[in-house]
């Protein structure tokens, strides 16, 4: 069956430690997303990447990094620079263009520790 | 930019009763309109969706409602029944460029037994 992968479910992270939340799709989607979520914040996006090898920040994309050499791979690092990581990431997949719709991962809920 | 507004915050409504989700854009150029379910500890799914040349789109017990001259639409869910309980975002998007969409900041939706 077709659709993205989300792994860790659970990550904890001790302060000044970088960590990397796995991606995987496997819907030959072209574009993919990250956006982290607060409990009544909505969904925030990190950085997005519509073609392999290119990738643009988003609206909260400080302290955080991304890499794109696989059109199946997205992953994110949330470095020590980020201050303020325990949040629910979720990583989005999508055809391409703005007008169609997204596949989310499960997530991935990230606790510093 | 685009903004979204998303009434009301929480929505709590008898088994059987209707719910009524109501988001506002800002864009006039925005062009489609997803809806989103996100069930506790999951990621949010794609449940409907209305492009800009469609007034009405339902699906079962849902349907979305456009309002392109008021700049507004709405997502309804009729005979609700626990299984409805999440937290539904709407979003808006326009065809173009890098255009990212836009979400609204969420509904969360408790259906009482």
């Amino acid at each position: 069956d077709g659709g993205i992968t989300q792994s860790p479910k659970y990550l904890f992270r001790k302060e000044g430690q970088n960590v990397t939340l796995s991606c995987e799709q496997n819907l030959n989607h072209d574009a993919m997303y990250w956006y982290r979520q607060d409990p009544g914040q909505g969904l925030r996006l990190i950085y997005y990447s519509q073609i392999v090898n290119d990738f643009q920040k988003g609206d909260i994309a400080e302290g955080y990094s991304v890499s794109r050499e696989k059109k199946e791979s997205f992953p994110l690092t949330v470095t020590s620079a980020q201050k303020n990581p325990t949040a629910f990431y979720l990583c989005a997949s999508s055809i391409g263009g703005a007008t169609n719709g997204y596949t989310f991962g499960s997530g991935t809920r990230l606790t510093v520790v | 930019g685009e903004n979204v507004e998303q009434h009301p915050s929480t929505l709590s409504v008898q088994e059987g009763d209707s719910a009524v989700i109501k988001c506002t854009y800002s864009d006039s150029a925005s062009n489609y309109f997803p809806w989103y379910k996100q069930e506790l500890g999951k990621g949010p799914q794609l449940i409907i969706d209305i492009r800009s040349n469609v007034g009405e789109k339902k699906d079962q017990r849902i349907a979305v409602t456009l309002n392109k001259t008021a700049k507004h639409f709405s997502l309804h869910i009729t005979e609700t029944q626990p299984e409805d309980s999440a937290v539904y975002f709407c979003a808006a998007s326009r065809a173009g460029g890098s255009y990212i969409p836009t979400f609204g900041r969420g509904t969360s939706l408790i259906v009482h037994p």
